[in-house]
């Protein structure tokens, strides 16, 4: 399986609510990421775990906070995002090569809006 | 600081053209230049991987080359099909599992 899936596909939530995305990926990969992708802009790094441990926090807010349960599972919980927080969320994996390449597979991504 | 420049926003080439794209860097010391492609509304999927110390990578009909002296990557496309229409990333690979990406080259092939 080479695949990584991400869920929900959208999701439209108001300022208020509490939300969750969920990234899955069965391909080994011991290091997962979480993007930020606004419309015809790059990929921004979010967050970064390795070995299920938080190694990267690229100064994100704390309204949006990641998690990883186990080695295949990554989630971002969201609560009282801003409607400038809307954009497509990706997640991806890699291997967790200290010192080497780490080429990433991405997931479909889930498309954010904020009322 | 540091800046990654994707030469065009936009390319437009007839079917079976040459595309190449270009990728130039400047505050950065990468170990490696990743390629990807992203299609409208998907994740970036990975294309090709090149080490500082290779001049040149292929793979079917895609060719990167990585001048670090220069600080430039150029990516092409040989006989090129409109399924290769698509933004083609470049990012650079310094060792601690963060990409910094370019802003991309929207390519448009022509029937």
């Amino acid at each position: 399986d080479t695949e990584v899936t991400q869920t929900p596909k959208h999701l439209v939530m108001g300022m208020t609510n509490k939300k969750s995305l969920k990234c899955e990926q069965h391909m080994g990969h011991r290091a997962m990421y979480w993007y930020k992708q606004k419309a015809k802009k790059p990929p921004e790094l979010m967050f970064v775990y390795s070995y299920e441990k938080l190694s990267i926090n690229e100064s994100v807010p704390s309204r949006f906070s990641p998690e990883c349960p186990n080695s295949s599972l990554l989630n971002l919980h969201l609560h009282a995002l801003q409607p400038e927080d809307s954009a497509l969320y990706l997640c991806a994996s890699s291997q967790a090569r200290t010192g080497s390449h780490n080429e990433q597979f991405f997931g479909p991504g889930t498309r954010l809006t904020v009322l | 600081s540091q800046k990654i420049e994707q030469n065009s926003e936009a390319l437009n080439i007839q079917e079976g053209k040459t595309a190449t794209l270009t990728c130039n860097y400047t505050n950065y010391s990468p170990a490696y230049l990743q390629w990807y492609r992203q299609d409208p509304g998907r994740g970036p999927v990975f294309l090709l991987l090149i080490r500082e110390n290779e001049k040149e990578k292929r793979k079917e009909r895609l060719k990167v080359t990585f001048d670090t002296t220069l600080k430039q990557s150029l990516f092409h496309i040989t006989a090129s099909q409109p399924a290769d229409s698509a933004t083609y990333l470049c990012a650079l690979d310094s060792n601690d599992y963060k990409l910094s990406f370019g802003a991309g080259t929207t390519v448009t092939v022509r029937a």
